[in-house]
C-alpha cells in the first residue's frame, strides 16, 4: 500500500509569486483534502476535493485553488504570495465516506 | 465560527507517569473526534478517534473520552515512554457528515522525561 506523497519537500519563493504543490493520494483513496500548518498551530482546512470538484472549503481567500485529476491525485495553487502564506502545506487522503485522514509529510513554503 | 480549544498547550511528566490531554469543541454537529500525534519534522499520525456515539475507547496505553453534553473529549496515555514525546492535536469533524474536513486544537507538545 503506498502512502500519500507531496512534492515538493521544500520551496522558498518571493513575495506577489505563484506556486503548485502537489499530491499523491494513498491508494483506494479517492478524496483529498489540504491543510495549512502555521509553525506552532494546529492544521487548519483548506479545501477538499473528491471526484474533480471542489467538496468544501475552509476560511481561505480565492487565490488558493486546487485541482484534482481523474487519478485522485492533487495540486493546490496559490497567487500572489503573501508572506503569511509561509507554512507547512499537508494533503491528506481518504476514502469515500471515510472519515479517517492518511496525511503526507508536507511541503514546508516560505515566503521571502 | 467552529473552534476547538485545547489544554495544556506543553506538558511535562516522568517517565512511567499519566498524560492527559483536554479538547473542547463548540460545533454541536460535530460527531467524529481524532486524535494526531506529529513528530518534529514528520507527518501528523492518526492514533486514535472516536465517534460521538462511543463514550470512551481505549487502545493499549492510550485511551480517549468524549462528554458529548458538555463538548469535551480528553486523551489520556498512561505508563508513557520517552517515545510518546511530540505534539499532539486533537481534532473535530466539521459539522456532521463532511468527512475529511476537520478543525484542530493548537496542539500539546508532551515532553517525558527518562
Amino acid at each position: 500500500e503506498t502512502g500519500v506523497t507531496q512534492s515538493p519537500t521544500h520551496l522558498i519563493k518571493t513575495r506577489g509569486q505563484q506556486v503548485t504543490l502537489r499530491c499523491s493520494s494513498q491508494s483506494g483513496h479517492n478524496t483529498v483534502s489540504w491543510y495549512q500548518q502555521a509553525l506552532g498551530q494546529g492544521p487548519q482546512f483548506i479545501f477538499q476535493y473528491y471526484r474533480e470538484e471542489e467538496n468544501g472549503r475552509g476560511n481561505f481567500p480565492p487565490r488558493f485553488s486546487g485541482l484534482q485529476f481523474p487519478n485522485y491525485s492533487s495540486e493546490l495553487n496559490v497567487n500572489a504570495l503573501e508572506l503569511d502564506d509561509s507554512a507547512l502545506y499537508l494533503c491528506a487522503s481518504s476514502s469515500t465516506g471515510g472519515e479517517k485522514l492518511f496525511f503526507g509529510s508536507g511541503t514546508q513554503l516560505s515566503v521571502l | 465560527g467552529e473552534n476547538v480549544e485545547q489544554h495544556p498547550s506543553t506538558l511535562s511528566v516522568q517517565e512511567g507517569d499519566s498524560a492527559v490531554i483536554k479538547c473542547t469543541y463548540s460545533d454541536s454537529a460535530s460527531n467524529y473526534f481524532p486524535w494526531y500525534k506529529q513528530e518534529l519534522g514528520k507527518r501528523p499520525q492518526l492514533i486514535i478517534d472516536i465517534r460521538s456515539n462511543v463514550g470512551e475507547k481505549k487502545d493499549q496505553r492510550i485511551a480517549v473520552t468524549l462528554n458529548k453534553t458538555a463538548k469535551h473529549f480528553s486523551l489520556h496515555i498512561t505508563e508513557t515512554q520517552p517515545e510518546d514525546s511530540a505534539v499532539y492535536f486533537c481534532a473535530a469533524s466539521l459539522s456532521s457528515g463532511n468527512t475529511g474536513k476537520l478543525i484542530f486544537g493548537q496542539g500539546t507538545t508532551l515532553q517525558v522525561k527518562p
